[in-house]
């Protein structure tokens, strides 16, 4: 059972707009929820984090932001760059802290 | 500082067969982790490693099996290869069990013919 979801498979945003993505989650004893970037042939990188104590988390052009009630999160890019076009992940881990788990990705492609 | 390495790239072996592969942790790492990554899907933990002993293991069965050494990389051995087996399987290391950023290798792709 996917206890995280992306329900976007795609996005394609203009450069210098907003890039908004969504990561919905069920379980909830997850307290603590991560963003990957991953390109083609390369592993996922880390990108930004939050606990669940916080509802928003910065990272220069990189925010996160985490509705505990909704089971909802979301990373916001602003401005958006051709370089940030990649498949982007959203894990969720419990206070055991070993197992993440992944959404499904939602490919972003930033146009010039 | 080093990051994730692992091998090799490619693999492709046949149905019933055994492969292993191999991780090198980030430096100053001890805690390894695997994951495997269905074409369309997001990573789905198989286990993590903490001072050489199986830590947490997620839904796999016992054929999937890991090992963790002194220098804390690891290995990750398949055994009676099935065709849903052919994945990416990724690596990941962290500063120490608990710690919730996990920093990934590259991957190694199998093909199960």
């Amino acid at each position: 059972d996917q206890q995280v979801k992306q329900n976007s498979p795609s996005l394609s945003v203009q450069e210098g707009r907003i890039s908004i993505l969504n990561c919905d989650y069920t379980n909830s004893m997850f307290d603590y929820f991560l963003w990957y970037k991953k390109y083609p042939a390369e592993g996922p990188t880390f990108l930004i984090s939050i606990s669940s104590i916080k509802d928003k988390n910065e990272d220069g052009r990189f925010t996160v932001f985490l509705n505990k009630s909704a089971k909802h999160l979301s990373l916001h890019i602003v401005p958006s760059q051709p370089g940030d076009s990649a498949v982007y992940f959203c894990a969720a881990s419990s206070n055991s802290g070993y197992a993440l788990n992944f959404g499904k990705g939602t490919s972003l492609l930033v146009t010039p | 500082e080093t990051g994730v390495t692992q091998s090799p790239t490619h693999l492709i072996k046949t149905r019933g067969q055994q492969v292993t592969l191999r991780c090198s942790s980030q430096s100053g790492h001890n805690t390894v982790s695997w994951y495997q990554q269905a074409l369309g899907q997001g990573p789905q933990f198989i286990f993590q490693y903490y001072r050489e002993e199986e830590n947490g293991r997620g839904n796999f069965p016992p054929r999937f099996s890991g090992l963790q050494f002194p220098n804390y990389s690891s290995e990750l051995n398949v055994n009676a290869l099935e065709l849903d087996d052919s994945a990416l399987y990724l690596c990941a290391s962290s500063f120490s069990v608990g710690t919730y950023e996990q920093y990934f290798g590259p991957g190694t792709r199998l093909t199960v013919t």
